[in-house]
């Protein structure tokens, strides 16, 4: 089992839809979770971090269900800009630095 | 969030040559951490790089391979070495955004080329 999977995609949605990710993580030890935003031919940059309790930012929403081992990001209201590739990632406890990132979901956000 | 600059942004290297990937960041951190991104593949980290003292490295990454210099606590170098078309891939510096070295802070990377 792969320590972070993802849906691949890609997820094609027209503007104004909502959509959500989905990812799972196999280290039951690990203390914190993020989702990065990664452009075509651009590095990787920190969308939100995802907490227990779950965090909402504007027009996405993170969750984070520890037992199991579960974490989502719903965005609502797509736009155009929202076409990325959404990182789910996952830090193992005691790790500093040590990341582990799923390979990635696509949305493409159509007009 | 660090401003990080790498060199060369992109290269297109030949098999059997060595690459040196400069990193510059404006400020000064502790923890410094190189990662690569395969075609299709996810981010993978190298090692962390630790100024006055040697890298430490992950699974699978060796310093002959990839060797590491830290000379002080805004730079960086990787030198991939002996490169091969495997080695072609993204490679990014990175920075920990806060004091528990979760967050991380990416450059804009290096576009290897092996042919």
């Amino acid at each position: 089992r792969k320590e972070v999977e993802q849906d691949p995609g890609p997820f094609n949605v027209p503007e104004g839809a909502t959509v959500a990710f989905n990812c799972t993580y196999s280290n039951s030890a690990s203390q914190s979770f993020f989702w990065y935003r990664q452009d075509c031919r651009k590095e990787p940059k920190l969308l939100m971090s995802v907490y227990s309790s779950g965090n909402e930012d504007g027009r996405f929403t993170a969750q984070l269900n520890r037992a199991s081992q579960y974490i989502s990001l719903l965005i609502r209201d797509s736009k155009l800009s929202d076409s990325a590739t959404y990182l789910c990632v996952v830090s193992p406890s005691g790790s500093q630095g040590n990341l582990i990132f799923g390979k990635g979901t696509k949305l493409s956000v159509k007009p | 969030s660090a401003v990080i600059s790498q060199k060369p942004s992109r290269d297109i290297c030949q098999r059997g040559t060595s690459l040196t990937i400069q990193c510059q960041v404006d400020s000064q951190v502790t923890m410094m951490f190189w990662y690569r991104q395969q075609p299709g593949q996810s981010l993978t980290l190298i090692a962390t790089a630790n100024q006055g003292s040697e890298a430490t490295y992950e699974s699978g990454f060796v310093i002959d391979k990839f060797p590491i210099s830290r000379p002080n606590l805004t730079f960086s170098t990787l030198t991939v070495s002996n490169m091969s078309p495997e080695d072609s891939s993204i490679y990014l510096c990175s920075v920990a955004g806060d004091s528990s070295g979760n967050t991380i802070y990416f450059g804009e990377g290096s576009w290897l080329t092996v042919v």
